[in-house]
């Protein structure tokens, strides 16, 4: 498995606003990623964090809105820009050890609400 | 695309009683990997059990078993003796190769006492 940690837990931010969310791995993995979860609502991808490289963004999430960072194999950073209400939602960090058969394991999540 | 779909939105069960989760997905890769996965209220996303699609035989995990169909792309998930740390959200996921999971909506239980 994969002990995964997310700063900051929770947070409550003004209309306008920017949030940067961390995600640190106790070791190396392959893969990052990071999903929303809104209210009531399943999990989506938001993008696949890239060590050294852009992130690849699925469709409807683009990067000057959820740009994101991935410097080594433990750390990536998701951050909300120019925040609105409807940015109000979990952010999970997610990661894959190795590819293949691999566990996709998940972090405690971000839960963000936008005034 | 890969598609996974959760047609009960809400489920309950009786304690020490036994329910079940449908799942069905849409793929045509022929190597490819299944899990359920439990969120509660913590909102922390618990790994249940797990399948992979060149395995005939179903995966077990305590009290947790699935009925995998691959033929008819199904995947239920069968909670066995249910106990009140049961209730949750459940959330069924697909993965091939490197791509990440896609879930399904997910399924609301309650644990009745």
């Amino acid at each position: 498995s994969a002990v995964i940690s997310q700063k900051p837990s929770r947070d409550i931010c003004q209309r306008g606003t920017s949030l940067t969310i961390q995600c640190q791995v106790d070791s190396q993995v392959t893969m990052m990623f990071w999903y929303r979860q809104q209210p009531g609502q399943s999990l989506t991808l938001i993008a696949t964090a890239n060590q050294g490289s852009e992130a690849t963004y699925e469709s409807g999430f683009v990067i000057d809105k959820f740009p994101i960072s991935r410097p080594n194999l433990t750390f990536s950073t998701l951050t909300v820009s120019n925040m609105s209400p409807e940015d109000s939602s979990i952010y999970l960090c997610s990661v894959l050890r190795d590819s293949g058969t691999d566990t996709q394991y998940f972090g405690p999540g971000t839960r963000l609400t936008v005034l | 695309a890969q598609t996974v779909t959760q047609s009960q939105p809400e489920m309950s069960v009786q304690e020490a009683e036994t329910v079940t989760l449908s799942c069905t997905y849409d793929t045509s890769e022929s190597d490819y990997y299944l899990f359920w996965y439990k969120q509660p209220p913590s909102r922390q996303m618990i790994l249940v059990i797990r399948q992979e699609a060149y395995k005939q035989q179903n995966a077990t995990e305590n009290r947790f078993s699935v009925n995998f169909q691959k033929a008819a792309k199904s995947f239920s998930l069968k909670i066995s003796d249910s106990q009140l740390g049961d209730a949750a959200m459940y959330f069924c996921a697909y993965r091939s190769g490197n791509t990440p999971l896609v879930f399904g909506k997910g399924t609301r239980l309650s644990v009745i006492a």
